[in-house]
């Protein structure tokens, strides 16, 4: 069936290092969301991307989709405390395919 | 707007005994589902409704029912809880090809 591999599943870095977390798909995907829980709380969508090998960013964040639409990453530049949380991503192609998160510590 | 609500906050279970898992919003999103997020397992999608009317299962749907009468309502059904079933609950909407608003989680441990 269906697979949505996320790694690292876990990640601490110094405040001001940079983060990575990578996505994988078993299969080709319509389009591909990210997610952001912070500890207790609930997920909260960040971004959407629907084009093959597209690139977006929202402030120290950068998220790509790959060419084949098989996978995708999340990259935040000069981590801050206000990181800290777990990122999902969510492959859609008939119906969400969640990944099983990489939760993200920052060190002060 | 309220946005996506869930009752309850917590709820203790007997294996064996039933109960609906509520979830409501206000933001008039015609797609709705339900997820269970066990540690190191990310979300798993159970069940989920693309209007009123129509559901459809998702991944992991087996012990538990949903319908949707109305836009608003989505409840979720445990009909015999079982150990197994511990975990948390979101509940989750969303507007044709956007992200999904999630509500804040039931977590339900069943003994």
């Amino acid at each position: 069936g269906q697979q949505v591999m996320q790694i690292p599943q876990y990640q601490h870095v110094q405040e001001g290092e940079d983060f990575t977390t990578y996505c994988n798909s078993s299969t080709t995907l319509s389009n591909i969301q990210w997610y952001k829980q912070r500890p207790g709380g609930h997920p909260v969508f960040l971004i959407q991307l629907v084009k093959s090998g597209e690139v977006k960013k929202q402030k120290r964040l950068t998220f790509q989709f790959g060419e084949a639409k098989k996978n995708s990453s999340l990259h935040i530049t000069a981590t801050q405390t206000t990181d800290v949380g777990t990122y999902f991503c969510a492959g859609i192609s008939n119906q969400f395919y969640f990944g099983t998160g990489t939760s993200l510590t920052v060190i002060p | 707007n309220a946005g996506v609500t869930q009752t309850p906050k917590f709820q203790v279970l007997k294996t064996g005994q039933s109960m609906t898992l509520q979830c409501a919003q206000d933001m008039n999103h015609e797609y709705m589902s339900w997820y269970r997020q066990d540690p190191g397992m990310g979300l798993r999608l159970i069940h989920y409704s693309v209007g009123a009317g129509i559901t459809d299962q998702g991944e992991v749907p087996n012990g538990y029912n949903v319908s949707r009468s109305t836009t608003e309502d989505f409840p979720l059904r445990l009909l015999s809880a079982a150990p197994s079933q511990t975990s948390v609950y979101f509940c989750a909407s969303k507007d044709g090809g956007l992200g999904q608003y999630f509500g804040p989680g039931t977590r339900l441990t069943v003994t």
